[in-house]
């Protein structure tokens, strides 16, 4: 398995602001998964983050919204710009450990944003 | 289009009996399943597996059934404990070249003492 931290845990932001959250590795992965929960609504894959190329977004997501960094193979980090309150939402970041069998995702204990 | 579908949204078991949490698929690309377990405030938490290529797979309390011609899958918690309480999702995996997951919308379960 794989631990996974994710800072800030919670935040309440303005409309038009932009909240970075940062989601950090125990161990070396090749990708880092970004999700967003809806109140009442499925997780949702925004993008896959890889180290050393562009991120990789899903349909319905773009760039200048949700810019993503992965500047080493522990850490990356997901924006949320020009913040309205349609984003209120968890947003989750995953990861596959090397030399799993499977294909699970292990996931952090996801950010709670609320804006106003 | 929701290509995982969890019908029931909440569920409610006594302790000590089984419980069943089930879930369809339309896409017949999906070749691996997963149930993740999710405690409010908390990220999903992995719990168990199946691939394509298999129709059960067990780990302990917990009993995974695939049935690929009917695109339905069930997890089978028994004995059912106060601490099976929490959201459940499936999620699937399809042979599309990336490692996305398709979640279900959950079910919430609630073990009666």
């Amino acid at each position: 398995s794989a631990v996974i931290s994710q800072k800030p845990s919670r935040d309440i932001c303005q409309r038009g602001t932009s909240l970075t959250i940062q989601c950090q590795v125990d161990s070396q992965v090749t990708m880092m998964f970004w999700y967003r929960q809806q109140p009442g609504q499925s997780l949702t894959l925004i993008a896959t983050a890889n180290q050393g190329s562009e991120a990789t977004y899903e349909s319905g997501f773009v760039i200048d919204k949700f810019p993503i960094s992965r500047p080493n193979l522990t850490f990356s980090t997901l924006t949320v710009s020009n913040l309205s309150p349609e984003d209120s939402s968890i947003y989750l970041c995953s990861a596959r450990p090397p030399g799993l069998a499977g294909n699970e995702q292990f996931f952090g204990p996801g950010t709670r944003l609320t804006v106003l | 289009d929701q290509q995982v579908k969890q019908n029931s949204p909440s569920l409610s078991v006594q302790e000590g009996r089984i419980s069943i949490l089930n879930c369809d698929y339309t896409n017949s690309m999906f070749d691996y399943f997963l149930w993740y377990k999710k405690y409010p405030a908390e990220g999903p938490t992995f719990l168990i597996s199946i691939s394509s290529i298999k129709d059960k797979n067990e780990d302990g309390r917990f009993t995974v059934f695939l049935n690929k011609s009917a695109k339905h899958l069930s997890l089978h918690i028994v004995p059912s404990q106060p601490g099976d309480s929490a959201v459940y999702f499936c999620a699937a995996k399809g042979n599309f070249g990336n490692e996305k997951l398709t979640f279900g919308t959950g079910t919430r379960l609630t073990i009666i003492p």
